[in-house]
């Protein structure tokens, strides 16, 4: 079957770094997406990998392995506003999103 | 940047009546579009797969006779609930695939509709 495993809740501080891991295991590979969701708000696009290495964007940065089925998502220079679950979801061979459940961030002062 | 809208943005009737959803690629054209339920703290459910003009394909343990999906267009997908009952209550989720964009696999999200069935 098809599983994406993430952390269901992590805590860190204002001004820290926090990584959130990922993996997977599933019928085929398309690229690893992350996304960022706020409480009653639709999913917003964080990041893309399909080739192995790191990805970075701001404070945000994206790494992939797929000989190890493993990503993980680092937060650098976290703000309040960083609040929110993040997701990981996988493509398959059928270009299909695979969806993990999602770990909410929880930032404190 | 792709856009994708959908209207309304929270609806609320009452038990038995029907409720359509609209999704709209505002400045792209999608001829894959996906509908997702979410129940509040839980992740995303995928509901089905729309594909313009044929039928959709739904996901196990959904009912398509509940849920009829709509896309005869590029540009455009309807998710009707049909007979809603408290239990369909949800944040509902469109998004939609760009195949000309720059990425073949990414998925642009509706800002979502909140259902509440009373």
């Amino acid at each position: 079957g098809q599983n994406i495993d993430q952390p269901t809740e992590m805590t860190a501080t204002e001004g820290a770094i926090v990584q959130i891991n990922c993996t997977y295991q599933t019928s085929g590979f398309n690229g690893l997406f992350w996304y960022q969701q706020h409480a009653g708000e639709a999913p917003t696009f964080l990041s893309y990998n399909v080739l192995d290495g790191l990805e970075e964007k701001g404070r945000f940065s994206s790494f992939l392995s797929r000989s190890k089925g493993y990503s993980y998502l680092l937060l650098k220079e976290l703000q309040m506003k960083d609040s929110a679950s993040y997701l990981c979801a996988v493509s398959d061979s059928n270009y299909q999103l695979i969806w993990g459940a999602g770990t909410k961030l929880i930032i404190k002062p | 940047g792709a856009v994708v809208s959908q209207h309304p943005s929270w609806v609320i009737c009452k038990s038995g009546t029907s409720v359509k959803i609209e999704c709209r690629s505002l400045d792209f054209q999608a001829t894959t579009m996906f509908w997702y339920r979410q129940f509040p703290k839980q992740s995303l459910m995928l509901m089905a797969t729309s594909n313009e003009g044929s039928k959709a394909t739904y996901e196990q343990g959904v009912e398509k006779d509940k849920f009829l999906i709509n896309h005869a267009s590029l540009t455009l997908s309807t998710l009707t609930v049909t007979s809603a009952h408290p239990e369909d209550s949800s944040f509902y989720i469109c998004s939609a695939r760009d195949l000309e964009g720059a990425s073949y696999n990414e998925q642009f999200f509706g800002p979502g509709t909140r259902l509440t069935v009373l």
